[in-house]
């Protein structure tokens, strides 16, 4: 079965120093990893995917996510927090068993410290 | 790209209320969500449309949920009556596949429902 742990509830973090979201995923097939971000009293924001090309995943607002398929993460990671990156990130995972359905993690809040 | 469309934005209403609460997903998607988010419970999939068909309903709380999507651009989310544990916020997703395996979902701003 499916399974995705996001491993800290909430992050804290200084402007301009690195971030860094951590996930772990348990899959049967070879799967699909996402990152949502959600702002305050918005909707989710697709930041970045995955899905068996290459490993290393560039998505928006200069975040970017790697895919380790012998340590079964997917961690997210930006070098540089602005104070705009604060927010809810969730971890999304789905493979080919599972048609639609996507197992969302339950979420790191970002803090950015000024 | 207006991308999805809910409405309305905020709904406060009293027990036992009707709620109504609408979609427009993203032209040309032919996938459509229902999700739920509370603290208590995070992310919930309520119902998953497939070219305007409900796929899968196991998601809705109960009876007094029900979904339609009576055309490729509209679809609503019904409660009736309501109740205060229904309070949550009810987003709304589309998507440009059936499967969402590899494709992502857009996601409208949410309706916050306040039921007291």
């Amino acid at each position: 079965a499916q399974s995705v742990t996001q491993l800290d509830s909430h992050v804290s973090v200084s402007e301009g120093t690195p971030v860094l979201l951590r996930c772990n995923y348990s899959s049967s097939y070879s799967p699909s990893l996402f990152w949502y971000v959600q702002h305050p009293n918005k909707g989710l924001q697709l930041l970045l995917k995955y899905t068996s090309a290459a490993t290393l995943v560039k998505g928006i607002n200069g975040f970017e996510a790697e895919f380790k398929k012998s340590e079964t993460s997917f961690h997210l990671t930006k070098p540089s927090a602005h104070m705009s990156d604060a927010a809810e990130y969730f971890c999304v995972v789905s493979d080919r068993n599972s048609n639609y359905q996507l197992i969302w993690g339950a979420g790191t809040k970002l803090i950015i410290k000024p | 790209d207006a991308g999805v469309i809910q409405s309305p934005r905020h709904e406060v209403t009293e027990m036992g209320q009707e709620v109504t609460l609408r979609c427009k997903p993203i032209s040309g998607h032919n996938s459509l969500f229902w999700y739920r988010q509370t603290m208590m419970r995070g992310l919930e999939l309520l119902i998953y449309f497939n070219n305007n068909v409900p796929i899968d309903d196991s998601g809705m709380p109960e009876d007094r949920f029900s979904a339609k999507m009576p055309n490729a651009s509209f679809s609503t989310l019904k409660i009736q009556p309501s109740e205060p544990r229904d309070s949550a916020v009810y987003f709304c997703a589309s998507s440009l596949k059936g499967s969402s395996y590899n494709s992502p979902l857009h996601f409208g701003n949410g309706t916050r429902l306040t039921v007291t």
